[in-house]
């Protein structure tokens, strides 16, 4: 079936270091990926997105290409900042769906 | 518009009750999904309408829940005979129709609603 594999967390760094979180997908056809951002207290927002092959998604300063090769979507930001503390959740709709299949979400911790 | 709304945020219930949640979707977005969240898990997928029809059901969704959107508008989903396993974050989105499911497709989160059995 489809799923979503995220790197297991809490990831913590410094400010200003770079950030990569690996999520690797399995999927039928030609699926959308997505990253999704949950700040504490606040509901999911969509952060990027990429809907078909050597897409790259980028937003705020963060970055996902889409590989149908390696099946991956990772997430990378070159400097990241302690207003980036939250959980970041990797997400495909597979074809012929509209439903979301989410991984298991990343926690990142920045410290100042 | 502010969002996707929900009611209530927190609700705690004891078990074998019957507990009812309301989502309000963002108004021109004819799309209504429900998710469910355990602690330390990603969003799982329950079920979703397009406009009044409920067009798909995950086996996630036991005969205790029950879902409608009687008016393409709002949605309700109720628990029938809470167990201590239901408590989780309810989570609310919506999104536009239009485009093929390949096709870019947002969906917008409410707050979720917090369920807590005793």
């Amino acid at each position: 079936g489809n799923s979503v594999t995220q790197m297991e967390g809490p990831v913590t760094l410094s400010e200003e270091a770079f950030l990569t979180i690996n999520c690797t997908y399995t999927a039928t056809g030609y699926p959308s990926l997505f990253w999704y951002v949950q700040y504490p207290g606040e509901g999911l927002q969509l952060l990027l997105k990429a809907t078909k092959a050597d897409d790259k998604g980028s937003n705020k300063g963060f970055e996902a290409t889409y590989r149908k090769e390696t099946t991956s979507f990772h997430l990378e930001k070159g400097s990241v900042q302690v207003s980036d503390s939250a959980v970041y959740f990797c997400a495909l709709t597979a074809s012929g769906t509209y439903k979301y299949i989410f991984g298991t979400g990343t926690r990142l911790k920045v410290l100042a | 518009d502010t969002g996707v709304s929900q009611d209530p945020r927190h609700k705690i219930t004891k078990r074998g009750q019957n507990v009812t949640f309301r989502c309000d979707p963002i108004s021109e977005h004819n799309r209504l999904y429900w998710y469910r969240q355990t602690l330390g898990q990603g969003p799982e997928f329950l079920t979703y309408f397009q406009n009044e029809a409920q067009l798909e059901k995950s086996r996630l969704l036991s005969d205790r829940f029950s879902a409608e959107r009687p008016k393409g508008s709002f949605s309700t989903l109720e628990i029938q005979r809470t167990e201590q396993g239901d408590s989780a974050m309810y989570l609310c989105a919506s999104s536009e129709t239009g485009g093929t499911p390949s096709s870019y497709n947002e969906q917008f989160f409410g707050p979720g609603t917090r369920l807590t059995v005793l």
